[in-house]
Parts: C-alpha cells; structure tokens; sequence
C-alpha cells in the first residue's frame, strides 16, 4: 500500500512564526502536491512538484513556498504565518501522469494560527 | 478556468435509501474523473472514470461518466451510516498535473 505521511497532524503557531510542514511518501512517486482544505471552498492547490528540485506553482502559491531536495519528501513552509492560513493541509503524492493514475493523500494536517 | 460543480451540496437520508451525487466539469484536454470519499480525515479514492456510457461498480457504489454532456454521477444503493462523508469529484485534463476540485456533498446517512 502508498503510504504518504504528514508527521505533524496538529499544530498551533503564532502569527509571524515560520512554519514547516513535512510529507513523505515512501512508493517512489515523482509527483508529490500539496492542497489546502477550507469550508466551502474544497481542495485547493498550493503547490506541486514533478521531480527533485522541480515546483510549480498551483492556484493559491500566495505566503507559501517548498521544498523537494529528496524524492520522498516535500515540505510546505509558511514563512510567516497569519490567521487566514489557518486551514487543514494535505499531502499527496502520485506515480507518472494524472489522469492515469490515482493520487493518495496523507492524513492532513490541522493549522491554527493565533 | 477550470470548473466543477457538485450537486447538491449536502443531502440527508435515512438507511436504506438510494441516492445519486452530480458533478458536473469544464476543464481543457479533459482525460479523466476522479471520485473521493472523505470522512474525518484524507480522502480515498473510489473511481477513476475515463470513457463515457461505461459505469464502474464497487459493491453498492456505482459511477457514470458522461464526456458529451460533462457530468459524472455516483449512485450509493441501500446506503449505510459508514457512507456518511463529503464525497468529492475532481476532473484531471493531460499535460497539466493539477486536479481541479469539486466542493463536495455532505451526505449524511441517518440510522
């Protein structure tokens, strides 16, 4: 089975704080992606990376950035955080071509900011 | 821009009952449709439909793709209290490694 883990499932940070979230995928996924889930707005994405070092920019990249210097993981970071990042983050990760293949997610991550 | 409509947006039915859940897209170079489930945390997948007129089945659940007309359905038989979740849709199109999503229907399966 994929596994995609997000080793931090509940965090409180305060405003201006930089903020790191990690995921790792453990099936050798060139994709990974990283969406952000509010009420009524469904799944957004941030970012998402095809390869080692290689990011693309999805719809809300805005106070976000990453990093993939390994296949297996790739982290979120906020570098200041602000109350209207406060959201629950997923993780996904997906072998070859979209529409081929299936993405997994991780469990997600719970961000409040104060 | 890519879009999905899903329909409704949250639907309560007692056990037992049958119900069908609308997506409806309009995304470029279209390739598949995939459908969720979500309870209280990820979501896991359920289908990936990528030809029109041809139903997938996994025990009471069943989906239909439409490409002609772009809607999806899924149809939930005899629905238990375990189908109570968001279930989302999410078309992908090729050449651009994005899933662009639905905001889900709530069902909620009262006993």
């Amino acid at each position: 089975d994929v596994k995609v883990t997000q080793s931090s499932r509940y965090l409180v940070k305060r405003t201006g704080e930089k903020v790191f979230l990690e995921c790792v995928q453990d099936m050798d996924h060139e994709n990974m992606f990283w969406y952000r889930q509010d009420p009524g707005l469904g799944l957004r994405l941030i970012y998402f990376s095809y390869d080692v070092k290689m990011k693309e920019k999805g719809d809300i990249p805005e106070g976000y950035s990453v990093s993939r210097e390994k296949k297996e993981r790739f982290s979120l970071i906020l570098e200041s955080a602000s109350t209207n990042q406060t959201s629950m983050y997923l993780c996904a990760s997906m072998k070859g071509a979209l529409g081929g293949n299936t993405i997994y997610f991780g469990e997600g991550s719970w961000l409040t900011v104060v | 821009e890519d879009k999905v409509v899903q329909s409704p947006l949250s639907l309560v039915v007692h056990e037992g009952d049958t119900v069908t859940l609308n997506c409806s897209y309009e995304v470029t170079n279209f390739r598949s449709l995939l459908w969720y489930k979500q309870e209280k945390k990820a979501p896991t997948f359920l289908f990936m439909l990528t030809s029109s007129g041809i139903e997938k089945k996994s025990g009471r659940l069943s989906s239909i793709l439409d490409k002609k007309e772009l809607f999806s359905i899924l149809n939930i038989t005899a629905t238990q209290t375990g189908d109570s979740a968001v279930y989302l849709c999410a078309p992908a199109n090729f050449g651009n490694e994005k899933l662009t999503f639905g905001t889900g229907t709530r069902l909620t399966i009262i006993p």
